[in-house]
């Protein structure tokens, strides 16, 4: 089955930088993915999708990434601000639904 | 619109009892979830429902019964509940079926079973 997971548990950047969270899959198969974030005793909320036959999609200071010769995808979010602070999950999506990788916690520095 | 509402927010449950969360959405969606959420793990899927009318089991069924009351409402059932189920429960619903995008998640309800 679909494995998704994220290279780092924890990341900390400064206030006002750029930053980028990483996402590695192993089914080929899937025809999209999302990346989504979780506040504190929230829900997880959506940020913004793509699809496999796409490399590349903006939103509103996001951008994600998917190299799918590497089964890699990536969430960029610009100029990071403090309400950026969560944990933010990638998921690839197939036939049987949404496979969610274990989370990133972002952490934004003062 | 209040999207995927679930109640109760919070539950503490002795090792053996019975317990139903509920969950509701209000966007006519045809399609529903639950999902549990453990400590340095990503939500794993443990029901969902396509249409009004049909259940099909998720990754981790054992120990959950499903309902689809109707188009807006999904309930999980605990018939005895186990330590092991101690977890964050997150409903979810979404347009079509499990291979559409974009499912919106309530706020959860976190279960302590002692």
């Amino acid at each position: 089955g679909e494995s998704v997971g994220l290279h780092l548990p924890t990341l900390s950047v400064q206030e006002g930088d750029n930053s980028i969270i990483n996402c590695a899959y192993s089914n080929s198969a899937s025809d999209y993915f999302i990346w989504y974030k979780q506040e504190s005793g929230k829900g997880p909320q959506f940020i913004i999708d793509i699809r496999s036959n796409m490399d590349k999609r903006q939103g509103q200071r996001v951008t994600v990434l998917l190299n799918k010769t590497v089964k890699h995808l990536s969430l960029q979010i610009a100029a990071t601000q403090p309400g950026d602070s969560a944990v933010y999950f990638c998921a690839g999506g197939g036939a049987d639904g949404l496979t969610f990788g274990k989370g990133t916690h972002l952490i934004i520095q003062p | 619109n209040a999207g995927v509402t679930q109640t109760p927010k919070f539950q503490v449950l002795k090792t053996g009892q019975s317990m139903t969360l509920q969950c509701a959405q209000d966007m006519n969606h045809n399609s529903m979830y639950w999902y549990r959420q453990d400590p340095g793990m990503g939500l794993r899927l443990i029901y969902y429902s396509a249409s009004e009318g049909t259940t099909d089991k998720g990754e981790v069924p054992n120990g959950y019964n499903v309902s689809r009351l109707n188009k807006r409402e999904f309930s999980l059932r605990l018939e005895s509940a186990a330590p092991s189920q101690t977890s964050v429960y997150f409903c979810a619903s979404s347009y079509s079926g499990p291979s559409s995008y974009e499912q919106y998640f309530g706020p959860g309800t976190r279960l302590t079973v002692t």
